[in-house]
């Protein structure tokens, strides 16, 4: 099993509609929960982070996290062609002996006008 | 504020040659780290240093890659010598503190033929 896993995509949604990206992880004890967006030969930049159980809101993004489920998800509410992108879910989680943020391999959103 | 600044962006090298990549994280940041990503992928960690000190290099391929992070603040990650798998971007990051928001920086694409 995967530390951090997410859906390869590509997700194709329609401009306006929602796009709801999802993410699981493997370490009951992880704390910190990050969605990164990564464009097409950019570095990643941080769209949000959340750290209790709930949903936390910024702007169209919505960070939703379940740590009894083990799992995270992001939606982008009123999806626009420019959140096309690669979004990475990364989580801190003890790996090797080491605390370190590990990331999923990313899910593709692809938003059609 | 300048962010996390790396070069070269781009390096073409053929096997067996070395090859080092340079960063400067931002102003203030104690914690800096380089990643390694392949191609749809999600960034792997190598190395993370607190200050001056490697903390945690278990994923670091000893053999032939080496980092320093002399004074604390910019670092040199080397390769030598240089395997066609090591054809990756990579990426240097930097927070103010250990598991604070991680900046990343453009990154370096590096091909070895």
């Amino acid at each position: 099993q995967k530390e951090v896993e997410q859906n390869s995509g590509p997700l194709s949604v329609p401009e306006g509609a929602i796009a709801s990206l999802n993410c699981t992880y493997s370490d009951r004890g992880s704390q910190s929960f990050f969605w990164y967006r990564q464009y097409s030969g950019k570095s990643p930049e941080l769209i949000m982070s959340i750290y209790s159980n709930g949903d936390k809101e910024d702007g169209r993004f919505t960070a939703q996290l379940n740590k009894a489920s083990q799992y995270v998800s992001l939606l982008i509410r009123d999806s626009q062609p420019s959140d096309s992108a690669t979004y990475l879910c990364a989580v801190t989680l003890n790996s090797g002996g080491y605390n370190k943020l590990i990331f999923g391999a990313g899910t593709r959103l692809a938003v059609h006008p | 504020e300048a962010g996390v600044v790396q070069s070269p962006r781009y390096k073409i090298i053929e096997k067996k040659q070395p090859v080092a990549f340079w960063c400067n994280p931002i102003s203030g940041h104690n914690t800096l780290y380089w990643y390694r990503q392949n191609l749809g992928q999600g960034p792997e960690l190598l190395i993370r240093y607190e200050n001056e000190e490697a903390v945690d290099d278990s994923q670091l391929p000893k053999d032939r890659f080496s980092a320093e992070r002399l004074k604390g603040v910019d670092s040199t990650l080397k390769i030598q010598p240089a395997e066609l798998g090591d054809s990756a971007v990579y990426l240097c990051a930097s927070s103010p503190g250990t598991w604070d928001i991680q900046y990343f920086g453009a990154g370096t694409r590096l091909s070895v033929l």
